[in-house]
This record gives C-alpha cells, sequence and structure tokens, in this order.
C-alpha cells in the first residue's frame, strides 16, 4: 500500500541553523512528490513539488528537495532558518493511477520550532 | 485572488445535528477534495470530485455527504454530527490530476485555509 513516513514528529534548530526534514515513500509507479507548509491556523501551502526531470527541486521561501529514487526519500532542506520557518511540514505523494485520481498521500507531519 | 474558500473557519456542534461545510473556488478547476486533518494524522481524504455533478468516495467517507452541482462549490455535509468527526477541514481544487497527465501546474493541489470543528 501507499505510504509516506516521515520520521521526525518535532524538530528544534537554531535560527541560522541549516534543516533537513526527512521524507521517505512507499509507492510502485513514478511518485509525484510534494512538500507542504501549515502555519498555526492556517491552511497548507505548497512549497514544492517533483514530477520529473531534475531530481533537485527548488521551491518557495529558500526551500529546495532531492529526490532519490534509490532511497525513495524527497527530503526537504534549507541552508539558513528564519524564525518565520516555525511551522509543521508535510510530505505527500499523488496518486496518479485510476480510481484516486489527484488524492495526496500525506505523511504525519514534522513540527518545526526555531530557537532565537 | 480568492483561492479556496471555506466557511466556517470555526464551529462547535452538538451530538446529532448536521451542518454543512461550504467550500467555493474561483480558479476553474475541475477537481475538488475534502480533507480531514486529525492531530498527528496528516490529512486523509474524505471525498472527491472530477466535475459538476461526479463525486466519489475517499478514504474515509463515513458519516458525510458532498454533492457538486457547480464548477465552483463543493459543500461537505455531516448528517449527524459524532465526536469522531472533531477535526480541521480543508477543501482543495486542482485543474488536473496526476493520472496520465503531463507533469504541469495544473496538477498542483491548492488549499483552503480549514474549517475547525468540534462535536460536543
Amino acid at each position: 500500500a501507499q505510504s509516506v513516513t516521515q520520521p521526525d514528529i518535532h524538530i528544534t534548530v537554531s535560527e541560522g541553523a541549516s534543516l533537513e526534514l526527512r521524507c521517505n515513500y512507499s509507492y510502485g509507479a513514478t511518485p509525484y512528490l510534494f512538500w507542504y507548509v501549515q502555519s498555526p491556523g492556517q491552511g497548507l501551502q505548497l512549497l514544492l513539488k517533483y514530477f520529473s526531470g531534475d531530481t533537485l527541486v527548488q521551491g518557495i521561501k529558500g526551500f529546495e528537495a532531492e529526490f532519490k529514487r534509490s532511497q525513495s526519500s524527497f527530503n526537504l532542506r534549507k541552508p539558513s532558518v528564519h524564525w518565520s520557518d516555525a511551522a509543521e511540514y508535510f510530505c505527500a505523494v499523488g496518486l496518479n493511477y485510476g480510481g484516486s485520481q489527484g488524492n495526496l498521500i500525506f505523511g504525519k507531519g514534522t513540527k518545526l520550532s526555531v530557537k532565537p | 485572488n480568492a483561492g479556496v474558500t471555506q466557511t466556517p473557519k470555526f464551529r462547535i456542534l452538538k451530538i446529532g445535528q448536521s451542518m454543512t461545510l461550504q467550500c467555493t473556488q474561483d480558479m476553474n478547476h475541475n477537481y475538488m477534495y475534502w480533507y480531514r486533518q486529525d492531530p498527528g494524522m496528516g490529512l486523509k481524504l474524505i471525498y472527491y470530485s472530477v466535475g459538476a455533478g461526479i463525486t466519489d468516495k475517499g478514504e474515509v467517507p463515513n458519516g458525510y455527504n458532498v454533492s457538486r452541482s457547480t464548477t465552483e462549490d463543493f459543500p461537505l455535509r455531516l448528517e449527524l454530527a459524532a465526536p469522531s468527526q472533531t477535526s480541521v477541514y480543508f477543501c482543495a481544487s486542482s485543474k488536473a490530476s496526476f493520472q496520465g497527465a503531463i507533469p504541469s501546474s495544473g496538477n498542483t493541489i491548492y488549499f483552503g485555509e480549514g474549517s475547525w470543528l468540534t462535536v460536543v
């Protein structure tokens, strides 16, 4: 069955430090992969997506993610974290077979806290 | 620049009451979705629609109903509210599905800001 695993429930980093949020997926076909961010009390905002091509994907707010097929991973990175990055981050895989068109399978999320 | 709009943002219901969560999008998207988000559980698909007049069940449809009479609107109805339906509900839309599609921005799913529902 398709699944998305985000191993880290909560991560705390210092402002200015680098960040990597892990995401592993289980999916039989070529995955469509997404990272969303959710600020407290807000909806989900798309950070970036991978459909095909270059495995290093650039997103908004200085985030990037690298697709590694051999590791079934799509980790999110940022070189220098800002206090405004504190939020919850969700990795998701898009199902592209019939009967579940457009369905996204979400990971359980990683909550990011930023220390001053 | 409205995108996906949900109402109400907050609601408290008593057990057994019914209500409708409204969702409208102004992007002329064919596909619309309802997700629920429970703490520590990520989001799960309740229902989705591939166009006006067409709806289908997602992963957790029990206790909910939907309709899609227009392209813009996709209301979610709770007929007999239960405490297990306490959750945050997100409506979403996309221009196209992933199936067989050439990857493009049309495949991206855009979310509303959420509706916080408590059943007591």
